[in-house]
């Protein structure tokens, strides 16, 4: 069965300590792998797609890398205003599309 | 504001009732889904349509739900027969694709339901 499993479930940080988020997939024909943002009350905010093994994409203190078994959202010199949930999904093919999140990082960065 | 939009933002309604979501998309978007959160989980996939066709349906989509998406344009979730357990974020996004391209996702708000 296609699985997507974020660690850590939450993360608290004090402001400018850098650190990692992780996703972990099992799935089959896997499309290309998302990074999300979502603000509580929001929908969620796309930031990355990671397309194969071994891409990386950077936005402002955000990296995200793609392994074949994982992915990581690296957050450098984090910012009270980074605090949110940090949602990762996958897009599958076998036959029929599957889009399958994660159940998310809630990080909270402190002043 | 050219982004994805929801109407309404929030349902207050009672066990039984039926209720009825709309979503507007990105204008250029020839791709709709439909997704439903609850705490502390991330979205869960519902439905999704390309253009005016339903091309997938999750079977947490019971019988009770139905979506459409006439003239492919803004589409409806409606929910008949409520029940507690439908209470959730109800998410929509709309993405712009053809074939096996990679989907980027754009959110709405979301339209939070409450059945009592």
């Amino acid at each position: 069965e296609d699985q997507v499993t974020q660690s850590p479930e939450a993360l608290r940080l004090q402001e400018g300590e850098s650190s990692s988020l992780n996703c972990s997939y099992t799935v089959s024909g896997l499309r290309g792998l998302f990074w999300y943002r979502q603000d509580p009350g929001k929908g969620p905010e796309f930031l990355f797609t990671l397309y194969s093994a071994g891409e990386e994409k950077e936005k402002e203190r955000l990296k995200a890398t793609l392994t074949k078994k994982e992915s990581f959202l690296h957050i450098t010199a984090p910012k009270p205003e980074d605090s949110a949930t940090y949602l990762c999904a996958v897009q599958t093919y076998s036959g029929t599309y599957k889009y399958i999140f994660g159940t998310g990082t809630r990080l909270k960065v402190l002043a | 504001d050219t982004g994805v939009s929801q109407d309404p933002r929030h349902k207050i309604t009672k066990r039984g009732q039926n209720v009825t979501f709309r979503c507007d998309p990105i204008s250029e978007h020839n791709r709709l889904y439909w997704y439903r959160q609850t705490l502390g989980q991330g979205p869960e996939f519902l439905t999704y349509f390309q253009n005016e066709a339903q091309l997938e349906k999750s079977r947490l989509l019971s019988d009770r739900f139905s979506a459409e998406r006439p003239k492919g344009s803004f589409s409806t979730l409606e929910i008949q027969r409520t029940e507690q357990g439908d209470s959730a974020m109800y998410l929509c996004a709309s993405s712009l694709g053809a074939g096996f391209s990679y989907n980027e996702q754009f959110f709405g708000p979301g339209t939070r339901l409450t059945v009592l």
